[in-house]
């Protein structure tokens, strides 16, 4: 079946390093996003990509960099990781052209749970 | 932007009972308000949606309802079972640009 996959899962990290996510889509979407949640603040954009050569920043996207490799990959990279990126991390994909107008129902990786110690 | 307001943040009910979920939003010009629910330890999947042209949706046990008027909209689950326990989150989403979630409700059935 056609997914979205997040790698890793889990991570560890000290304040300090640099730390990538990656996610890969099989669903042939055009459209990718990076949220982050947190308890009690719901599912915050970090950044969005409507295709390879589009990069925009979402709500709270201080401290993050993204990259669009290909139609299938989105990574995001935490250039120096700080104690309050200590979060899960969801990448999701939709692509309005495929469900028939502009209502863009998301589609959510597995999630990647990242700590900063 | 738009600003997606949630309520409440926990709910429990009994099994059998009822719930519901209630979300408002900031912009006048949002057309579109997805629901998600996130089992624990699982993904947000979308559960059910409503179009700025219609009042009400259901799909079996649950329903959305949406006053533009007040600019508010509503998640009800009717005859809740365990399996309904999770978060739900709401979300709004002005024309081609993105979603704006709510906070989320942790829903809890008690059987």
């Amino acid at each position: 079946d056609a997914d979205v996959t997040q790698t890793p899962r889990n991570r560890i990290t000290k304040t300090g390093k640099r730390i990538m996510l990656e996610c890969s889509q099989t669903k042939g979407h055009d459209r990718m996003y990076w949220y982050r949640q947190d308890p009690g603040l719901g599912l915050r954009l970090i950044y969005y990509s409507f295709d390879v050569k589009d990069i925009n920043k979402g709500e709270i996207s201080d401290g993050y960099s993204v990259s669009r490799q290909a139609q299938a990959k989105f990574s995001l990279s935490l250039e120096s990781a700080i104690p309050n990126q200590t979060a899960l991390y969801f990448c999701a994909t939709s692509d309005p052209s495929k469900q028939g107008g502009p209502w863009n129902e998301q589609f959510f990786g597995p999630g990647t749970r990242l700590t900063v110690l | 932007g738009e600003n997606v307001e949630q309520h409440p943040s926990t709910l429990s009910v009994q099994e059998g009972d009822s719930a519901v979920i209630k979300c408002t939003y900031s912009d006048s010009a949002s057309n579109y308000f997805p629901w998600y629910k996130q089992e624990l330890g699982k993904r947000p999947q979308l559960i059910i949606d409503i179009r700025s042209n219609v009042g009400e949706k259901k799909d079996q046990r649950i329903a959305v309802t949406l006053n533009k008027t007040a600019k508010h909209f509503s998640l009800h689950i009717t005859e809740t079972q365990p399996e309904d326990s999770a978060v739900y989150f709401c979300a709004a989403k002005v024309g081609a640009n993105n979603l704006f979630f709510g906070t989320g409700t942790r829903l809890t059935v008690i059987p």
